[in-house]
Protein backbone atom coordinates (compact mmCIF):
# COMPACT_ATOMS: atom_id res chain seq x y z
CA UNK A 1 0.00 0.00 0.00
CA UNK A 2 1.36 3.58 -0.97
CA UNK A 3 1.62 5.74 1.96
CA UNK A 4 4.57 6.75 4.99
CA UNK A 5 5.79 4.50 7.67
CA UNK A 6 8.08 5.50 9.92
CA UNK A 7 10.23 3.02 12.35
CA UNK A 8 11.00 2.06 15.06
CA UNK A 9 7.10 3.38 16.64
CA UNK A 10 8.82 3.63 20.16
CA UNK A 11 12.74 4.09 21.33
CA UNK A 12 14.10 4.34 24.37
CA UNK A 13 17.86 5.28 24.37
CA UNK A 14 20.16 6.58 26.65
CA UNK A 15 21.71 10.62 27.08
CA UNK A 16 24.65 10.68 24.49
CA UNK A 17 24.03 7.78 22.09
CA UNK A 18 23.56 7.95 18.61
CA UNK A 19 19.88 6.95 17.13
CA UNK A 20 18.39 7.05 14.05
CA UNK A 21 14.47 7.53 13.56
CA UNK A 22 13.38 5.91 9.82
CA UNK A 23 11.05 7.52 7.13
CA UNK A 24 10.17 6.10 4.21
CA UNK A 25 7.04 7.04 1.54
CA UNK A 26 6.07 5.17 -1.64
CA UNK A 27 4.79 8.05 -3.28
CA UNK A 28 7.77 9.06 -4.70
CA UNK A 29 6.92 12.50 -3.14
CA UNK A 30 9.44 15.27 -3.93
CA UNK A 31 9.36 17.02 -0.38
CA UNK A 32 10.21 15.71 2.82
CA UNK A 33 9.81 17.02 6.44
CA UNK A 34 11.12 16.15 9.93
CA UNK A 35 9.00 17.65 12.60
CA UNK A 36 8.74 17.38 16.30
CA UNK A 37 6.03 17.29 19.02
CA UNK A 38 5.98 18.72 21.89
CA UNK A 39 2.84 19.79 24.95
CA UNK A 40 2.90 23.39 24.91
CA UNK A 41 5.09 23.74 21.79
CA UNK A 42 2.98 22.06 18.69
CA UNK A 43 4.83 21.20 15.79
CA UNK A 44 8.33 22.63 15.18
CA UNK A 45 10.45 21.77 11.80
CA UNK A 46 13.50 20.17 12.02
CA UNK A 47 14.60 19.47 8.74
CA UNK A 48 13.43 19.31 5.42
CA UNK A 49 14.13 18.10 1.76
CA UNK A 50 13.16 19.46 -1.40
CA UNK A 51 14.78 16.19 -3.45
CA UNK A 52 17.09 13.55 -3.06
CA UNK A 53 20.56 15.05 -1.88
CA UNK A 54 19.13 18.84 -1.10
CA UNK A 55 18.26 19.19 3.07
CA UNK A 56 18.04 21.91 4.54
CA UNK A 57 17.28 23.01 8.34
CA UNK A 58 14.37 24.35 9.83
CA UNK A 59 13.50 25.81 13.17
CA UNK A 60 15.37 23.63 15.47
CA UNK A 61 18.06 21.48 13.68
CA UNK A 62 21.08 21.63 16.42
CA UNK A 63 21.71 18.32 17.24
CA UNK A 64 19.93 16.56 14.30
CA UNK A 65 21.67 15.02 10.78
CA UNK A 66 19.70 14.14 7.96
CA UNK A 67 20.25 12.44 4.76
CA UNK A 68 18.44 11.81 1.42
CA UNK A 69 20.55 10.02 -0.76
CA UNK A 70 17.14 8.50 -2.07
CA UNK A 71 13.76 10.25 -2.86
CA UNK A 72 12.25 7.73 -0.78
CA UNK A 73 13.74 7.22 2.49
CA UNK A 74 14.72 10.29 4.61
CA UNK A 75 16.46 9.41 7.90
CA UNK A 76 16.61 11.78 10.93
CA UNK A 77 19.91 11.21 12.94
CA UNK A 78 20.06 12.37 16.81
CA UNK A 79 23.89 12.32 16.99
CA UNK A 80 24.50 12.10 20.66
CA UNK A 81 20.99 12.33 22.31
CA UNK A 82 19.69 14.70 25.14
CA UNK A 83 16.56 14.43 27.24
CA UNK A 84 15.74 17.84 25.87
CA UNK A 85 15.24 15.53 22.54
CA UNK A 86 12.84 13.45 24.39
CA UNK A 87 9.58 14.10 21.67
CA UNK A 88 7.28 12.53 19.74
CA UNK A 89 8.89 12.74 15.81
CA UNK A 90 6.99 13.10 12.79
CA UNK A 91 7.94 12.60 9.18
CA UNK A 92 5.71 13.67 6.37
CA UNK A 93 5.85 14.00 2.40
CA UNK A 94 4.49 16.07 0.22
CA UNK A 95 4.40 16.76 -4.03
CA UNK A 96 5.61 20.22 -4.06
CA UNK A 97 6.38 21.71 -0.64
CA UNK A 98 3.55 23.63 1.40
CA UNK A 99 2.47 25.55 -1.53
CA UNK A 100 -0.05 23.74 -3.21
CA UNK A 101 -0.13 20.03 -2.14
CA UNK A 102 -1.29 18.68 1.63
CA UNK A 103 1.67 17.17 3.51
CA UNK A 104 0.71 13.44 4.38
CA UNK A 105 2.25 11.91 7.70
CA UNK A 106 3.57 8.90 9.13
CA UNK A 107 2.17 8.07 12.68
CA UNK A 108 5.52 9.44 14.50
CA UNK A 109 8.13 8.05 16.87
CA UNK A 110 8.17 8.44 20.35
CA UNK A 111 11.80 8.18 21.54
CA UNK A 112 12.44 8.78 25.18
CA UNK A 113 15.86 9.63 26.13
CA UNK A 114 17.09 8.84 29.58
CA UNK B 1 8.49 30.67 16.60
CA UNK B 2 4.45 29.68 15.99
CA UNK B 3 2.99 31.02 13.42
CA UNK B 4 -0.69 29.93 13.77
CA UNK B 5 -2.19 30.03 17.43
CA UNK B 6 -5.79 28.58 17.96
CA UNK B 7 -8.13 29.32 20.47
CA UNK B 8 -9.70 27.77 22.08
CA UNK B 9 -6.76 25.22 23.84
CA UNK B 10 -9.81 23.19 24.38
CA UNK B 11 -13.33 22.52 23.70
CA UNK B 12 -15.93 19.86 24.89
CA UNK B 13 -19.55 19.55 22.93
CA UNK B 14 -21.98 17.22 22.62
CA UNK B 15 -22.59 15.29 19.54
CA UNK B 16 -25.19 16.78 17.56
CA UNK B 17 -23.54 20.59 18.22
CA UNK B 18 -21.10 22.67 16.05
CA UNK B 19 -17.38 23.76 16.81
CA UNK B 20 -15.77 26.36 15.84
CA UNK B 21 -11.78 26.90 16.13
CA UNK B 22 -9.83 29.63 14.99
CA UNK B 23 -6.62 30.22 14.22
CA UNK B 24 -4.51 33.61 14.14
CA UNK B 25 -1.24 34.13 12.65
CA UNK B 26 1.20 36.89 11.97
CA UNK B 27 2.53 37.21 8.49
CA UNK B 28 1.74 37.46 5.24
CA UNK B 29 0.35 33.80 3.76
CA UNK B 30 0.24 32.15 0.84
CA UNK B 31 -2.43 29.46 1.84
CA UNK B 32 -3.86 28.14 5.31
CA UNK B 33 -4.23 24.67 5.92
CA UNK B 34 -6.42 22.74 8.73
CA UNK B 35 -5.30 19.16 10.07
CA UNK B 36 -6.43 16.80 12.55
CA UNK B 37 -4.24 14.63 14.73
CA UNK B 38 -6.00 11.37 16.54
CA UNK B 39 -4.66 10.12 19.87
CA UNK B 40 -1.06 8.68 19.06
CA UNK B 41 -1.35 8.83 15.01
CA UNK B 42 -0.05 11.38 12.83
CA UNK B 43 -1.87 14.40 11.13
CA UNK B 44 -4.34 14.14 8.37
CA UNK B 45 -4.90 17.15 5.87
CA UNK B 46 -8.37 18.29 6.13
CA UNK B 47 -8.45 21.45 4.08
CA UNK B 48 -6.39 23.96 2.31
CA UNK B 49 -7.60 27.47 1.77
CA UNK B 50 -5.60 29.94 -0.59
CA UNK B 51 -4.62 33.78 0.69
CA UNK B 52 -7.41 34.73 -2.11
CA UNK B 53 -10.13 32.80 -0.81
CA UNK B 54 -12.82 33.73 1.82
CA UNK B 55 -14.41 30.63 2.21
CA UNK B 56 -13.99 27.27 1.30
CA UNK B 57 -16.61 23.57 2.13
CA UNK B 58 -15.24 19.86 2.77
CA UNK B 59 -18.54 17.71 3.75
CA UNK B 60 -19.34 18.63 7.36
CA UNK B 61 -16.55 21.61 7.71
CA UNK B 62 -16.15 25.13 6.34
CA UNK B 63 -13.22 27.20 6.63
CA UNK B 64 -13.44 30.98 6.68
CA UNK B 65 -10.05 33.36 5.96
CA UNK B 66 -9.67 36.47 6.77
CA UNK B 67 -6.22 38.04 5.39
CA UNK B 68 -7.02 41.46 6.97
CA UNK B 69 -7.53 40.03 10.40
CA UNK B 70 -4.66 37.54 9.41
CA UNK B 71 -7.21 34.78 11.15
CA UNK B 72 -9.26 31.82 10.09
CA UNK B 73 -11.94 29.65 11.60
CA UNK B 74 -12.39 26.15 11.21
CA UNK B 75 -16.35 25.24 11.81
CA UNK B 76 -17.67 21.40 12.43
CA UNK B 77 -21.18 21.36 11.88
CA UNK B 78 -23.20 18.13 13.18
CA UNK B 79 -20.32 16.89 14.89
CA UNK B 80 -19.98 13.22 15.95
CA UNK B 81 -18.09 11.67 18.87
CA UNK B 82 -15.69 10.53 16.04
CA UNK B 83 -14.78 14.08 15.49
CA UNK B 84 -13.10 13.86 18.57
CA UNK B 85 -9.26 14.71 17.78
CA UNK B 86 -6.59 17.74 18.40
CA UNK B 87 -7.33 20.16 15.49
CA UNK B 88 -4.00 22.08 13.89
CA UNK B 89 -3.77 24.89 12.08
CA UNK B 90 -0.79 25.58 9.89
CA UNK B 91 0.39 28.37 7.48
CA UNK B 92 2.63 28.97 4.79
CA UNK B 93 4.35 32.14 4.20
CA UNK B 94 3.79 34.87 1.33
CA UNK B 95 7.71 34.74 1.02
CA UNK B 96 10.59 32.13 1.04
CA UNK B 97 10.08 28.28 0.81
CA UNK B 98 6.81 27.05 0.91
CA UNK B 99 7.06 24.90 4.47
CA UNK B 100 4.46 24.67 6.59
CA UNK B 101 4.40 26.03 10.03
CA UNK B 102 2.04 25.01 12.68
CA UNK B 103 0.26 26.22 15.52
CA UNK B 104 -0.61 24.58 18.97
CA UNK B 105 -3.47 23.21 18.28
CA UNK B 106 -7.20 22.52 19.88
CA UNK B 107 -8.61 19.40 21.94
CA UNK B 108 -11.85 18.79 20.62
CA UNK B 109 -13.96 16.33 23.25
CA UNK B 110 -17.36 15.31 21.46
CA UNK B 111 -19.23 13.27 24.09
CA UNK B 112 -22.09 11.18 23.03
Amino acid sequence: DAGITQSPRYKITETGRQVTLMCHQTWSHSYMFWYRQDLGHGLRLIYYSAAADITDKGEVPDGYVVSRSKTENFPLTLESATRSQTSVYFCASSESGGAGSPLHFGNGTRLTVT
Amino acid sequence: SQQGEEDPQALSIQEGENATMNCSYKTSINNLQWYRQNSGRGLVHLILIRSNEREKHSGRLRVTLDTSKKSSSLLITASRAADTASYFCATVSATGFQKLVFGTGTRLLVSP
